[in-house]
């Protein structure tokens, strides 16, 4: 059981350059999520989705998009990258998306704009 | 937009103490609140979450849910050097499938 996996751990990008961020769970949760973590700005949501077949966009969304492409995996696209997106990513999920759910991290993607 | 307040520190507390790391939050409608531990380096790892008012333990760590201050406090009983990290506070978004908003987290120092 390796819980959430996120694939590639690293990666540089030039501007403008365009790149997928994998995420996968085995842990049969219906929920996923996208945080980005910035030094001084905590862990803040990009995009989510509660169920299969269901994507919203979170507090910061603003250049990427997401898909969920079944219900193990849910995928973050940058689309043109810019230095403001150097970060690190996490993909997160939880089992029924209450507000009571544990939500169980990945280990993230660090990402370096240049 | 919920906001949630964590003083950055680093708080620096000697092995052996009690540590105490407190959080604010704004949505008086908030219900339930984790604390998540984050290790330099490595992904968020729950460690409390509770939604009533009152204490809550677990083995050295205490949680203090206060509703009426809106304010959610951790203990960290007989403080080790391991117990060093960031502490992130959360609560969840919206109706809990919208995602958790975080505040940005106190840095723990024990000091052996």
């Amino acid at each position: 059981n390796a819980g959430v996996t996120q694939t590639p751990k690293f990666q540089v990008l030039k501007t403008g350059q365009s790149m997928t961020l994998q995420c996968a769970q085995d842990m049969n949760h219906n929920s996923m999520y996208w945080y980005r973590q910035d030094p001084g700005m905590g862990l803040r949501l990009i995009y989510y989705s509660a169920s299969e077949g269901t994507t919203d966009k979170g507090e910061v969304p603003n250049g990427y998009n997401v898909s969920r492409l079944n219900k193990r995996e849910f995928s973050l696209r940058l689309e043109s990258a810019a230095p403001s997106q150097t970060s690190v990513y996490f993909c997160a999920s939880s089992d029924t998306g209450s507000t009571t759910d544990t939500q169980y991290f990945g280990p993230g993607t660090r990402l370096t704009v240049l | 937009q919920k906001e949630v307040e964590q003083n950055s520190g680093p708080l620096s507390v000697p092995e052996g103490a009690i540590a105490s790391l407190n959080c604010t939050y704004s949505d008086r409608g908030s219900q339930s609140f984790f604390w998540y531990r984050q290790y330099s380096g490595k992904s968020p790892e729950l460690i409390m979450f509770i939604y009533s008012n009152g204490d809550k333990e677990d083995g050295r760590f205490t949680a203090q849910l206060n509703k009426a201050s809106q304010y959610v406090s951790l203990l960290i009983r007989d403080s080790q050097p391991s117990d060093s990290a960031t502490y992130l506070c959360a609560v969840p978004s919206g109706g809990g499938a919208d995602g958790l908003t975080f505040g940005k987290g106190t840095h723990l120092i024990i000091q052996p």
